[in-house]
């Protein structure tokens, strides 16, 4: 089975702080994502990754950085952490298919619920 | 532009009843692929079934079912004899094949209460 964790389920911070969320995923999957998730707006992806070291913006990046130094690991900085950025944090990863058949079901990890003060 | 629209935000029914979860799409790609993923109150949210564009044939597993049809651009998700374990938030999502990265466009979920 698929493992994908998070370092935390709840957190809790101060305005201003910096603030690591660590994933890690044990499948050798190439395609990891961060998205959080808040009541009425859904999912919306904040960072994704297809490759070590390769990273690219999704819809809300702003105040937000990721770091994939190892293809299992991928991680959300909060560099300065504000009160809107209290969320659910949730990580994900997919496979992805080198004969171009992408579409394929992304993994997710149980969540980290940030509360920042 | 590739959107996903849920319009029951809620719904409550009463235990072994059957439900049905919307889920219309939009997409320019010939190729895409759809999902439904199910969050229970714990949060992980849980990967329940993948279709292509191609493969209209609807599915089955169990007491869920799902509709494919490309005419409508809808995905719906039936959930036959209901039980209070099946409550959580339900996702309907679309990936386009035409994009490597496997981003995958979630709709704002439909919450549904299993009442005993």
């Amino acid at each position: 089975d698929v493992k994908v964790t998070q370092s935390s389920r709840y957190l809790v911070k101060r305005t201003g702080e910096k603030v690591f969320l660590e994933c890690v995923q044990d499948m050798d999957h190439e395609n990891m994502f961060w998205y959080r998730q808040d009541p009425g707006l859904g999912l919306r992806l904040i960072y994704f990754s297809y490759d070590v070291k390769m990273k690219e913006k999704g819809d809300i990046p702003e105040g937000y950085s990721v770091s994939r130094e190892k293809k299992e690991r991928f991680s959300l900085i909060l560099e300065s952490a504000s009160t809107n950025q209290t969320s659910m944090y949730l990580c994900a990863s997919s496979f992805y298919y080198h004969t171009g058949d992408a579409g394929n079901e992304q993994f997710f990890g149980p969540g980290t619920r940030l509360t920042v003060l | 532009a590739q959107k996903v629209t849920q319009a029951q935000t809620e719904i409550s029914v009463v235990e072994k009843e059957d439900v049905t979860l919307d889920c219309v799409y939009e997409t320019r790609d010939t190729t895409y692929y759809l999902f439904w993923y199910k969050q229970p109150p714990s949060g992980e949210l849980v990967f329940l079934i993948r279709r292509n564009s191609f493969d209209e044939q609807n599915e089955i597993s169990g007491r869920y079912s799902w509709n494919f049809q490309k005419s409508t651009s809808s995905f719906n998700f039936t959930i036959t004899a209901s039980q209070v374990v099946d409550s959580a938030v339900y996702f309907c999502a679309l990936s386009e094949a035409s994009v490597r990265d496997d981003k995958i466009i979630f709709g704002k979920g439909t919450r549904l209460h299993i009442l005993p």
